[in-house]
């Protein structure tokens, strides 16, 4: 069975800063996609960026990037230039491309503290 | 559009009342989708949909049970609920084909006393 795990329930990082948050996963499938959601306190699931395994290039979106390693199972989400609104709890989440249910499977999660 | 909508927001029950949490979306998916999140657990999915008239069974599904009125809702009831049911429930849906992504709903905070 896939899991996904996420090592650090918090971190912290200054205002304008750059912050790593760490995802590692476990499958046997080749084909898969990788997720990052951000849940701030308003408890809405925001999805931030999404991966797909078949692609080398990593997925950006404006400060938000991830490195993606397939070999070592590893999905880190990298924020730059930390904002106040960035501060929630970031989820990372998998899905296996053969699955034709498309359900999630989630870490548990990281919150993630902004400091002015 | 709305998106995902669920019903109600918050609910207190008492150990072995029952009661449902309503789920809908006007983005016209095929799949959707019922998570519970608890504390250091991340979500985990209860039921899902693949498309209208069929349900199954996720990681988390035992004294659940899900109804797919139709296309547009999805509900979850609580014959009998129990402290252990205490949990923020998420709604989801997805499209079956183009992006994968699935779209969440606000979420239902139940505490079960």
């Amino acid at each position: 069975a896939q899991t996904v795990t996420q090592s650090q329930p918090e971190m912290s990082v200054q205002e304008a800063e750059t912050v790593t948050l760490s995802c590692t996963y476990d499958t046997s499938e080749s084909d898969y996609y990788l997720f990052w959601y951000k849940q701030p306190p308003s408890r809405q699931m925001i999805l931030v960026i999404r991966q797909e395994a078949y692609k080398q290039q990593n997925a950006t979106e404006n400060r938000f990037s991830v490195n993606f390693q397939k070999a070592a199972k590893s999905f880190s989400l990298k924020i730059s230039d930390s904002q106040l609104g960035d501060a929630a709890m970031y989820f990372c989440a998998y899905r296996g491309y053969s699955s034709n249910t498309g359900k999630l499977i989630f870490g548990q999660g990281t919150t993630l503290q902004v400091k002015p | 559009n709305a998106g995902v909508t669920q019903t109600p927001k918050f609910q207190v029950l008492k150990t072995g009342q029952s009661m449902t949490l309503q789920c809908a979306q006007d983005m016209n998916h095929n799949s959707m989708y019922w998570y519970r999140q608890d504390p250091g657990m991340g979500l985990r999915l209860i039921y899902y949909s693949a498309s209208e008239g069929t349900t199954d069974k996720g990681e988390v599904p035992n004294g659940y049970n899900v109804s797919r009125l139709n296309k547009r809702e999805f509900s979850l009831r609580l014959e009998s609920a129990a402290p252990s049911q205490t949990s923020v429930y998420f709604c989801a849906s997805k499209p079956t084909s183009g992006t994968d992504t699935q779209y969440f709903g606000p979420g239902t905070r139940l505490t079960v006393l």
